[in-house]
């Protein structure tokens, strides 16, 4: 069965340097989205990607925050300047263009911030 | 108030019994409801959707949605200690937006 792949698992970053998450979505979807889950606290959206761009991103997606699809399988978040605050389980999300509230999400990148 | 609010637990039941798991939200344009378990450490995984009021089924799973309410549940029938794990509940509305409002998670233990 297709899955929404993500690496590293785990990645462990110092105050102010630049973090790039990767996803490889579901081969024929469409929609793209990253979410995170600070430790206890619930899932938030961060952004909505389709068609190369920018669908929809969160309040808390500012300026230190990128996505791209570089190619036809990846799709990644790049987060400029990390902060402590940015230390968080970060999920992808894929969705077809046909199934409109099936969103599959990835296994998660363990950002830590130190 | 909280868009969606979700009683955390955790919530401890004997193997076999019949599980109820509720939401409740304040956002009236929230059209579709999800229900997404997740285990330890993995990302969440769909269980179900449904849209508007209504019940739906899936095996041993009924979602069950009152919009009059606000109120949507996620009965699990027989239950087994496989279905330990967190259960969040989902919503977006119908406005084009895609984003999934999540609410806390509640901790289920099936106890054998």
């Amino acid at each position: 069965e297709p899955e929404v792949t993500q690496t590293p698992s785990h990645q462990v970053t110092q105050m102010g340097q630049e973090v790039i998450l990767r996803c490889v979505p579901i081969s024929n979807h469409l929609y793209f989205y990253w979410y995170r889950q600070i430790l206890g606290q619930k899932v938030e959206f961060l952004v909505s990607f389709y068609n190369n761009e920018i669908s929809e991103k969160s309040e808390i997606f500012d300026d230190q925050f990128s996505v791209e699809r570089p190619d036809g399988s990846n799709f990644t978040l790049k987060i400029r300047s990390t902060k402590l605050e940015d230390s968080a389980m970060y999920f992808c999300a894929s969705q077809s263009g046909t199934s409109w509230n099936e969103q599959y999400f990835g296994p998660g990148t363990r950002l830590t911030v130190t | 108030q909280k868009e969606v609010e979700q009683d955390p637990g955790p919530l401890s039941v004997p193997e076999g019994a019949i599980v109820s798991l509720n939401c409740t939200y304040s956002n009236s344009a929230f059209q579709y409801f999800m229900w997404y378990r997740q285990y330890s450490r993995k990302g969440p995984e769909l269980l179900m959707y449904t849209y508007s009021s209504g019940n739906k089924e899936d095996g041993r799973f009924t979602a069950q949605v009152d919009k009059s309410s606000k109120y949507i549940s996620l009965f699990i029938r027989d239950s087994q200690p496989s279905d330990s794990a967190t259960y969040l509940c989902a919503m977006r509305d119908n406005f084009g937006n895609e984003k999934l409002t999540f609410g806390t998670g509640t901790r289920l233990t099936i106890i054998p």
